[in-house]
Parts: structure tokens; sequence; C-alpha cells
């Protein structure tokens, strides 16, 4: 059983260009998460979509948009890069109500802008 | 404090017992987690504890909650080489329609020595 895809794995980027990241969550999971994680910190929670639909933002701009597809798969797009966007973004899936399941994460996509 | 909080290092001799201590920011937080991840991986869910548990066992892991001072630990038995990682503190701190986001400390990086 596939846990949680994301691609690319590696991404370097321009500042003021945009970008898309992938994710597929693991089979059986209706709810996507993305977390930014910085260079020696914590991850931070983006948004989550579940039913197609931005269920919760976290304290990111606008720049940073997503979608979710019929398949439960996502997308993050961050638009205007900027230096500091640099990060490991990490996609997580969950099923909705089932707190003890915790998140299953993917390794992540590490951006680097410069 | 606004964030969970972690003491950022913690080093111990193999065969040891490690202890990772963690400070959660809402006494009314549901679920607490704690997630490994390993050099160039995401994060891996070891285990949780429900608010209204003292204390969880799983094996070589022993969780500890204290809901009055919302502190919670994690204590790793016969600590081995492989359990070198960065492991993360997180809370849930409120469940809306099925949504939970899990809210995380910087972690804590545990370095085994032989």
């Amino acid at each position: 059983d596939a846990g949680v895809t994301q691609s690319p794995t590696h991404l370097i980027k321009t500042r003021g260009q945009q970008v898309t990241l992938r994710c597929s969550p693991k089979s059986g999971h209706d709810t996507v998460s993305w977390y930014q994680q910085a260079l020696g910190q914590g991850p931070q929670f983006i948004f989550q979509y579940y039913e197609e639909e931005e269920r919760q933002r976290g304290n990111f701009p606008d720049r940073f948009s997503g979608h979710q597809f019929p398949n439960y798969s996502s997308e993050l797009n961050v638009n205007a890069l900027l230096l500091g966007d640099s990060a490991l973004y990490l996609c997580a899936s969950s099923l909705v109500m089932a707190e003890r399941d915790g998140y299953t994460f993917g390794s992540g996509t590490r951006l680097t802008v410069v | 404090g606004e964030d969970v909080e972690q003491s950022l290092f913690l080093s111990v001799r193999e065969g040891d017992s490690s202890v990772i201590n963690c400070t959660y920011t809402d006494s009314s937080s549901t679920y607490l987690y704690w997630y490994k991840q390993e050099p160039g991986a995401g994060l891996q869910l070891l285990t949780y504890i429900f608010s209204n548990m003292d204390m969880k066992q799983d094996q070589r892991l022993t969780v500890l909650l204290n809901k009055k001072d919302k502190h919670l630990s994690l204590r790793i038995a016969d600590t081995q080489t492989g359990d070198s990682a960065i492991y993360f503190c997180a809370e849930v701190k409120g469940i809306s329609g099925g949504s939970y986001i899990p809210t995380f400390g910087r972690g804590t990086s545990l370095i085994v020595h032989p």
C-alpha cells in the first residue's frame, strides 16, 4: 500500500517565479494538509483540503494557494516566490474523524529559491 | 506561551533510556502526538495519547501526560543508534467537523552514541 507520494522531490526556482507541488494521498484517505518546514524548524500548517475545498488555513499569505481533485490528490501553488519560501514542503493525508491515526506524511519537496 | 516548546538537542549512550520533553499550549488539547523525522524523510507517527490518559506504553515507548502543567514526555527504553532522529511533539487544539490540525514544536534532535 503506497503511502503519501509527493513530486518533485527537489526544485530550484528564481525569485518572482511560480511553482506547483503535487501530492497523492495514502489510499483510503480523504483529507490533504500542507506544511512548510524551514531548516531547523517544525512544520508550519499552510492549509487543509477536504471534499475539494479549503477547509482551514494557517497564517500564510494569499500567494499560497491549493487545490484538491476528485481523486483526493492535491496541488500547492506558490506565486511570486521569495527567498524566504525556500523550505521543505510536506504533504500529509488523513481520514476525517480519525484523530488517533494522525497524519501520514510524504517525504516532501525541497524548494530552493535563488 | 503560544508555541509548542521542546529542547533542541539530546545526546545519550546506546542502551540508555532517552526522555524527550515537550510543553504544549492548550489545556483543552484533545490529542497529542509524537512524530519522528529521519534525515531526508517526512514525519512518521510514533504514538499518540488522548487527553483523558496519563500514560501510554507501546513497546519501547512510554508517553506521560501532565495536563495540569501541559507537559508531555516521550521515554525511549534501550535506545539504539537507529533511534537517532528528530522527534516532534504536536498538539491538536480542537476538532471541528472532523477537521483536526496538529501544531508542531521545533523538534528535539536525538543523537545516540555507540
